[in-house]
C-alpha cells in the first residue's frame, strides 16, 4: 500500500525560529514525486515545494528546504526564519508512477509573535 | 492566469437529501481530480478524470456519489443522498497531463445535518 505518515499532528515555534516537519512514505516504487503542501485557513491547498525521487540533491524554495532520504523513504521540511504567515496545515503527498496524488494526515503549525 | 475555481464555497443540507459541487479547472489542463478532506484528515481521493474519461474511481462511494465532466473542461460532484459522514470539505484540483504539479481550488465545505 502506498501511505504517507506524519507524526506530528501539531507543532508551534516563535517568529524567526527554525521548524522540521516530519514525513515517512511507504512505495514499492522507485521513481516518484514528494511534496509538501501548505493549506491555510482559506482551505486552499499551495503548493511549497517538489522532489523528483531519482534527483539526489535537496530542493529549496526560498526559506523552504528539504531532507530528502530515499532509503528512509523519510522527507522533511524545514522553514527557516519562519514566519506569521507561514501558520498553516502542512501536508506531505506523494505520486507514485500511477500518478495519484496521496497524502498524509497533515501537521498544524503555528507560528507565534 | 485564472485559478481552478470551485462554487459553492459552503453547502448546509439536511441527510438525505441532494447535493451538487461545480469545478471549473484551469484552462488547458486535462487532469482534474476531486478530494474529500474529512476535518483533521489529509484529502482522500475520490475521482480521477483525463479530459472526460475516468482515470481512477476506485474510492469513490457509488451508491451515492457520482461525478461527470462533459466535454472535458467542467466538472460535477453530485451526492444523492447525503448521509451525516458527508461532511467534509470538497477540494477539485486540476494539472497538466503528466504533469505532477496540481493546482487546487478553495473547496466547498459541506455539513450534513
Amino acid at each position: 500500500a502506498q501511505t504517507v505518515t506524519q507524526s506530528q499532528p501539531e507543532m508551534s515555534v516563535q517568529e524567526a525560529e527554525t521548524v522540521t516537519l516530519s514525513c515517512t512514505y511507504d512505495t514499492s516504487e522507485n521513481n516518484y514525486y514528494l511534496f509538501w503542501y501548505k493549506q491555510p485557513p482559506s482551505r486552499q491547498m499551495i503548493l511549497v515545494i517538489r522532489q523528483e525521487a531519482y534527483k539526489q540533491q535537496n530542493a529549496t524554495e526560498n526559506r523552504f528546504s528539504v531532507n530528502f532520504q530515499k532509503a528512509a523513504k523519510s522527507f522533511s521540511l524545514k522553514i527557516s526564519d519562519s514566519q506569521l504567515g507561514d501558520t498553516a496545515m502542512y501536508f506531505c503527498a506523494f505520486i507514485p508512477r500511477v500518478q495519484k496524488l496521496v497524502f498524509g494526515q497533515g501537521t498544524r503549525l503555528t507560528i507565534n509573535p | 492566469e485564472a485559478g481552478v475555481a470551485q462554487s459553492p464555497r459552503y453547502k448546509i443540507i439536511e441527510k438525505r437529501q441532494s447535493v451538487a459541487f461545480w469545478c471549473n479547472p484551469i484552462s488547458g489542463h486535462a487532469t482534474l481530480y476531486w478530494y474529500q478532506q474529512i476535518l483533521g484528515q489529509g484529502p482522500k481521493l475520490l475521482i480521477q478524470f483525463q479530459n472526460n474519461g475516468v482515470v481512477d474511481d476506485s474510492q469513490l462511494p457509488k451508491d451515492r456519489f457520482s461525478a461527470e465532466r462533459l466535454k472535458g473542461v467542467d466538472s460535477t460532484l453530485k451526492i444523492q443522498p447525503a448521509k451525516l459522514e458527508d461532511s467534509a470539505v470538497y477540494l477539485c484540483a486540476s494539472s497538466l497531463v503528466r504533469d505532477t504539479k496540481a493546482f487546487f481550488g478553495q473547496g466547498t465545505r459541506l455539513t450534513v445535518v
